[in-house]
């Protein structure tokens, strides 16, 4: 079965240090697909960035960066140089291909503040 | 560009009262829906999705429907609501594009419903 746990439920930090928010992920799958997730005090998710399982090249943009290692089966989030804008809920997702492949499971999340 | 719109933006509705939460999604075409529920400081619960007009799995056996008149348009409904019916209800679109799977999926500004 599917299942994501992000165990950092809330993050503290003070602006302009960097903070790495962890989501591990169970699949008994080859093929899935991970996202990570912004959603911001407004409430409407956005979209940050979508991973297969046969790509593991961590990725930046910006001042975010991912990391992807199916060794721990993990895909953490990192943001440099946090800003108050940064402050929102993120949430780790995970999409198989070969079982019910249109369930999108979403992990808990983790709330962040960043403190001016 | 791609737009989605959810309204109402929040709802108060007496428990026993129906209801009908109205999405539609704007320059794409086929496009796959979603509805998702979020509690209280809680991830997303998958409500239903669709691939096409008139296509629609329920993912949660509970009192809400939904259906697809319109290519873009995604409605959830309810003959009587529930208490436990409160929450934050977002409706999403993913392109047809990879599959269910890997598609990531943008969301709407979401309607904030009490059950009262």
């Amino acid at each position: 079965a599917q299942k994501v746990t992000q165990a950092q439920t809330e993050i503290s930090v003070v602006e302009k240090e960097d903070v790495t928010l962890d989501c591990v992920y169970e699949t008994r799958d080859t093929t899935y697909y991970l996202f990570w997730y912004k959603q911001p005090p407004s409430g409407e998710l956005v979209f940050l960035i979508r991973r297969n399982s046969f790509d593991e090249q961590n990725e930046i943009s910006g001042r975010y960066s991912w990391n992807f290692q199916k060794s721990t089966s993990s895909f953490n989030f990192t943001i440099t140089a946090s800003q108050v804008v940064d402050s929102a809920v993120y949430f780790c997702a995970l999409s198989e291909a070969e079982t019910g492949g249109f369930k999108t499971i979403f992990g808990a999340g983790t709330r962040l503040f960043v403190k001016a | 560009s791609q737009t989605i719109h959810q309204w109402p933006a929040t709802l108060v509705q007496p428990v026993g009262s129906p209801l009908s939460l109205e999405c539609t999604v704007e320059g794409t075409s086929n496009p796959n829906l979603y509805w998702y529920r979020q509690a209280a400081g809680r991830g997303l619960q998958l409500l239903f999705y669709s691939v096409g007009i008139g296509q629609i799995s329920s993912e949660v056996p509970q009192n809400l429907s939904a259906s697809r008149p319109q290519d873009r348009q995604f409605i959830l409904s309810s003959k009587k609501l529930l208490l436990s019916d409160s929450g934050f209800y977002l409706c999403a679109w993913s392109a047809t594009r990879g599959g269910l799977a890997g598609s990531e999926q943008y969301f709407g500004p979401g309607t904030r419903l009490t059950v009262t």
